[in-house]
């Protein structure tokens, strides 16, 4: 089926690090969202936008929905042990008649304390 | 605040045995979604209700299984006749019908068939 690109696969970082992570597609979406699952878990959403160039922060999370409506991005500011988990990026195309969601492979975020 | 839960959290089984999973959405939302997901992949699609219709299905979803949503409120997913294939974390989200593409999951159940 088809998947957005989403980078980086992982990343290893210190704590107190900012984390950069995003997702691209070719095709046009009207709505991206972020989510973050533990393992054993399910996802659990961080962040929604539904407008082209909406920049939308939900504490030390930041992400924005970019302008061209085929990307989307996530930063984490002075990361803590606690944002170890799987980020997924997910989206909405513009021409979809449904609510089927489209999902990234995930980032995989490992934090050393 | 109730959110999505699902039930039995995990579930292991013998090949060939059938499977019921149980997810109970928010109350207020009248949209429900299964997925499932493998490791290392995102969750995939199976089949998504609104209210008691069910309105879409994945080709992934094979005659064995099935899902329900009787009242418009829990659904069930069967699976019969499990294969070893079928091993997967099986995600319930549901989401509000206002026009919001939201998604709430609840914690999954584990399937493992031996």
């Amino acid at each position: 089926g088809q998947q957005l690109n989403q980078s980086p696969q992982s990343m290893f970082i210190q704590e107190g690090e900012d984390v950069s992570m995003n997702c691209t597609s070719s095709s046009i979406f009207n709505t991206w969202l972020w989510y973050k699952q533990d393992p054993g878990e399910g996802p659990v959403l961080l962040i929604a936008l539904y407008k082209a160039g909406e920049l939308t922060s939900n504490g030390r999370l930041t992400a924005q929905f970019g302008i061209t409506r085929k990307d989307s991005f996530l930063n984490i500011s002075a990361s803590i042990p606690s944002d170890v988990g799987i980020y997924f990026c997910a989206g909405q195309l513009l021409a979809g008649n449904n609510r089927k969601l489209i999902w990234g492979l995930g980032t995989s975020l490992a934090v050393n304390p | 605040d109730t959110g999505v839960s699902q039930d039995p959290r995990h579930k292991i089984t013998k090949r060939g045995q059938n499977v019921t999973f149980r997810c109970d959405p928010i109350s207020e939302h009248n949209r429900l979604y299964w997925y499932r997901q493998t490791l290392g992949q995102g969750p995939e699609f199976l089949t998504y209700f609104q209210n008691e219709a069910q309105l879409e299905k994945s080709r992934l979803l094979s005659d064995r299984f099935s899902a329900e949503r009787p009242k418009g409120s829990f659904s069930t997913l069967e699976i019969q006749r499990t294969e070893q294939g079928d091993s997967a974390m099986y995600l319930c989200a549901s989401s509000f019908g206002g026009g919001g593409y939201e998604q709430f999951f609840g914690p999954g159940t584990r399937l493992t068939v031996l």
